[in-house]
């Protein structure tokens, strides 16, 4: 069964980096496509991006420009970092497996718990 | 970006009682090549992360009960849950991913009543 967990700290100064990782276990993080997605407090959720193939990206074009995700195939991890934070980043930071086929399907089957960012002024 | 509305944004229903919730797209999902809608359904119990519970469109995930369901093709779906049971208590996202960026619909909240 894979898992995933998020880490990170969980307070950022507004105008800093967010940067998280997620740890992948039960499986190999070299096979899937890897996203991380945030959900604002009582908010709905919005796609961040994914890497595969270890190491291509493709990113939400709302966030494009500050949004960077990496991964680390030796530590079976991949990462986030986001730049220029501010108060609207504030938010649960979820990564998840981003199930991938030959027919183009891209559904999240599994998920990491979550973990709160708060960005402080 | 395909824009997913999801309705209504809250519903309460009798346990054992049908649940049903509607998800727009703002174009079709409809995948020309297999004939498939790229549409998935997830819930999102308190303090959870999201599950995913249906993808193209009806298909139902391993593990997820009988009582769910999806239909609808195009811009049009829907999830039923057919007896409301009392862990049902969630809110349920729609999700497209015919195009990226993916997109997911703002979420209803089922409550019992």
């Amino acid at each position: 069964q894979v898992q995933l967990q998020e880490s990170g700290p969980g307070l950022v100064k507004s105008s800093e980096t967010l940067s998280l990782t997620c740890s992948v276990s039960g499986g190999s993080i070299s096979a899937y496509y890897w996203s991380w997605i945030r959900q604002p407090p009582g908010k709905g959720l919005e796609w961040i991006g994914y890497i595969y193939n270890s190491g291509s990206t493709n990113y939400n074009p709302s966030l494009k420009t500050r949004v960077t995700i990496s991964v680390d195939t030796s530590k079976n991890q991949f990462s986030l970092q986001l730049t220029s934070v501010s108060a609207a980043d504030t938010a649960v930071y979820y990564c998840a497996r981003e199930f991938y086929d030959s027919d183009g399907i891209h559904v999240f089957d599994f998920w990491g718990q979550g973990t709160m960012a708060t960005v402080s002024s | 970006d395909i824009v997913m509305t999801q309705s209504p944004e809250s519903l309460a229903v009798s346990l054992g009682e049908r649940a049903t919730i509607n998800c727009k797209s703002s174009q079709s999902v409809l995948y020309s090549s297999n004939k498939k809608n790229k549409l998935a359904w997830y819930q999102q119990r308190p303090g959870q992360p999201p599950k995913l519970l249906i993808y193209w469109a009806s298909t139902r995930e391993s593990g997820v009960p009988d009582r769910f369901s999806g239909s609808g093709s195009g811009t049009d779906f829907t999830l039923t849950i057919s007896s409301l049971q009392a862990e049902d208590v969630a809110v349920y996202y729609c999700q497209q991913y015919y195009s990226p960026p993916w997109t997911f619909g703002q979420g209803t909240k089922v409550e019992i009543k």
